[in-house]
């Protein structure tokens, strides 16, 4: 089975710009999480989406949105991009719900914000 | 909010020595996981310890939960120079939460 995948690998953007990352995870898993790793804040949870719902929802401002498709692929957005924004994207797919089973994570789209 | 935090921070030992690193959380769960992370790259997952299971092994890997003092420890035996990376110790908390991580180990293992 193909592993997670996560597109871009690398993004630079300038500060007030938008981003779309996308995650398509691994065949038969309806559950998708995000998270955001900082050398501060280490993994913060995002969001985690299972069949097209949004399931949970992390403490980060509204300008950090995000959905699932019905196969399964999920994307998120940032709107009006600040420097601390600057971080390594993860998503993480799983069979069911997010914490009760093991994750399978993507190797994250690194994000850089001038 | 961070809910697992792992201790040492960081870890150097030499080549074939163990391995030992701690988590300790702050509320029931439903189960421990522990992952490792090579630099700068997703993470991947190592180990599952349900809440009412004491111990688990996987080759070299074994971990311990003690629920009533909220802590797990990850220990790596017979280690190698290929096991440097970060483990991290994550939890869900009981009921419809998310995992939530701890801000991980940085373990060196010198040839």
């Amino acid at each position: 089975k193909a592993g997670v995948t996560q597109t871009p690998r690398y993004l630079i953007k300038t500060r007030g710009q938008q981003v779309t990352l996308s995650c398509s995870p691994i065949s038969g898993h309806r559950s998708v999480s995000w998270y955001q790793q900082t050398p501060g804040q280490g993994l913060q949870f995002l969001f985690e989406y299972f069949s097209e719902t949004q399931r949970n929802k992390g403490n980060f401002p509204g300008r950090f949105s995000g959905r699932q498709f019905s196969n399964s692929r999920s994307e998120m957005n940032v709107s009006t991009l600040e420097l601390g924004d600057s971080a390594l994207y993860l998503c993480a797919s799983s069979l069911d719900q997010g914490g009760y089973n093991e994750q399978f994570f993507g190797p994250g789209t690194r994000l850089t914000v001038l | 909010s961070q809910q697992g935090e792992e201790d040492p921070q960081a870890l150097s030992i030499q080549e074939g020595e163990n391995a030992t690193m701690n988590c300790s959380y702050k509320t029931s769960i439903n189960n421990l996981q522990w992952y490792r992370q090579n630099s700068g790259r997703g993470l991947v997952h190592l180990i599952l310890i349900r809440s009412n299971e004491r111990e688990k092994h996987s080759g070299r890997l074994r971990v311990t939960l003690d629920t009533s003092k909220k802590s797990s420890s990850l220990l790596i035996t017979a280690s190698r120079a290929a096991d440097t990376a970060s483990y991290f110790c994550a939890t869900d908390e009981r009921g419809n939460t998310p995992l939530v991580f701890g801000k991980g180990t940085r373990l060196s293992v010198i040839a």
